[in-house]
């Protein structure tokens, strides 16, 4: 089981807002920044949100992540049939020795 | 443009040693404000990060718990590269493997993170005999 929960699936039409949670603890998100990755089938993890709700350039800002206590949140609005993909959250684990700890994914689908 | 290019065989017999190479182009893998990580993934375990080295003056390597007693992470000034192994290998270690760099700031006690931005293909590594 993953240490971060992410619903497994969520959806959405053209357009639209979605947003996708992530649950954690104390020792990740609540003491450290959250981070949000999405992969395309057969392709590697790319880096979506930074410390929280920081864009990469490159980015469109129809993809922002908030957090409030334990829990954060990736909402895309303006949803379009290219955004289908797996969307992951991460946050550096400062429990035992320290770790990097994901979500278990949510696969989102454009209707 | 940095770039992250995976080598290492797909197919590891039971008990024996998982080794993967990731050769960086465009960045050192000495830098100052980077580390560099392996991560795997599969559909019993999903992403799971398994350890990184960085430099900060000496070089320094972090491992998930999981795997502690199995793994090793050794950079390669020489050919600017960073590898991976993993002993006594079980059938619970087939996966796709990554290699990815994370953009880091602060001292080797306090690595502060901007995220894991540029990614290696991927490996796909099967246990079996």
């Amino acid at each position: 089981q993953s240490v971060l929960t992410q619903p497994p699936s969520a959806s959405g039409t053209p357009g639209q807002r979605v947003t996708i949670s992530c649950s954690g603890s104390s020792s990740n998100i609540g003491s450290d920044y959250v981070y949000w990755y999405h992969q395309l089938p057969g392709t590697a993890p790319k880096l979506l949100i930074y410390r929280d709700n920081q864009r990469p350039s490159g980015v469109p800002d129809r993809f922002s992540g908030s957090k409030s206590g334990t829990s954060a949140s990736l909402a895309i609005s303006g949803l379009r049939s290219e955004d289908e993909a797996d969307y992951y959250c991460a946050a550096w684990d400062d429990s035992l020795s320290g770790s990097w700890v994901f979500g278990g994914g949510t696969k989102l689908t454009v209707l | 443009q940095v770039q992250l290019q995976q080598s290492g065989p797909g197919l590891v017999k039971p008990s024996q040693t998982l080794s993967l190479t990731c050769a960086i182009s465009g960045d050192y893998v000495s830098s100052n404000s980077a580390a560099w990580n392996w991560i795997r993934q599969s559909p019993s375990r999903g992403l799971e990060w398994l350890g990184r080295t960085y430099y900060r003056s000496k070089w320094y390597q972090d491992y998930a718990v999981s795997v502690k007693r199995r793994i090793t992470i050794n950079p390669d000034t020489s050919k600017n590269q960073f590898s991976l192994q993993l002993n006594s290998v079980t059938p619970e270690d087939t996966a796709v493997y990554y290699c990815a760099r994370d953009r880091v700031k602060g001292s080797p006690t306090v690595v502060a993170s901007y995220g894991m931005d540029v990614w290696g293909q991927g490996t796909t590594v099967t246990v079996s005999s």
